[in-house]
């Protein structure tokens, strides 16, 4: 069936420091979703793509999809304590409102 | 203000136990999931209802069974819980592919 990898699995960094998770898939996406789930909570949404060689920023966080829409990635500049936990991207599924998840990469962020 | 609870956030149950899993929405949502997270495999999906008594099996229904008799209400049930179902169980709901997830249940099972 349809997979997203992610990597890395987990990163650690200096608090300042820039992050960047990759998203990839073998087939083409319409989409690709973004979550954050912090340490103990759930996934929350952050953000979608659609368009080929989409770029959206949310303050820090910059996310792009790929012009061939095989791959996204989540880059976060000057990291901060706030930004620990773990992103995960999403494709879609076999049937509308079905998702599938990559595996995530968690952030740590050394002080 | 989009809204998902869970039953229990935390949850021990001994190995053989009927289980029961509630989740609840607020927002009219068509579809609702149930996944499974565990260190290293990320989230699994073990079932999900695309309506009313509707219900598909996602990638590890082996050991689950799912309930929707109304459109908030979905419920996992576990016939016989074992040890290797001790996990963190996470329900949720989407509209247009945007899924809603609720806190969690951290399930024990002795």
């Amino acid at each position: 069936g349809q997979q997203v990898m992610q990597i890395p699995q987990y990163q650690h960094v200096q608090e300042g420091e820039d992050f960047t998770t990759y998203c990839n898939s073998s087939t083409t996406l319409s989409n690709i979703q973004w979550y954050k789930q912090r340490p103990g909570g759930h996934p929350v949404f952050l953000i979608q793509l659609v368009k080929s060689g989409e770029v959206k920023k949310q303050k820090r966080l910059t996310f792009q999809f790929g012009e061939a829409k095989k791959n996204s990635s989540l880059h976060i500049t000057a990291t901060q304590t706030t930004d620990v936990g773990t992103y995960f991207c999403a494709g879609p599924g076999n049937r509308d409102d079905k998702i599938i998840f990559g595996k995530g990469t968690r952030l740590h962020i050394l002080p | 203000d989009v809204k998902v609870t869970q039953s229990s956030r935390y949850l021990v149950k001994r190995t053989g136990e009927k289980v029961f899993l509630e989740c609840v929405q607020d927002m009219d949502h068509e579809n609702m999931f149930w996944y499974r997270q565990d260190p290293g495999l990320g989230l699994r999906l073990i079932y999900f209802s695309y309506d009313v008594k509707m219900k598909e099996k996602g990638d590890i229904p082996e050991g689950y069974s799912v309930s929707r008799e109304k459109k908030e209400r979905f419920s996992l049930i576990l016939e016989s819980a074992s040890t290797n179902q001790t996990s963190m169980y996470l329900c949720a709901s989407s509209l247009w592919r945007t899924q809603y997830f609720g806190p969690g249940t951290r399930l024990l099972v002795l």
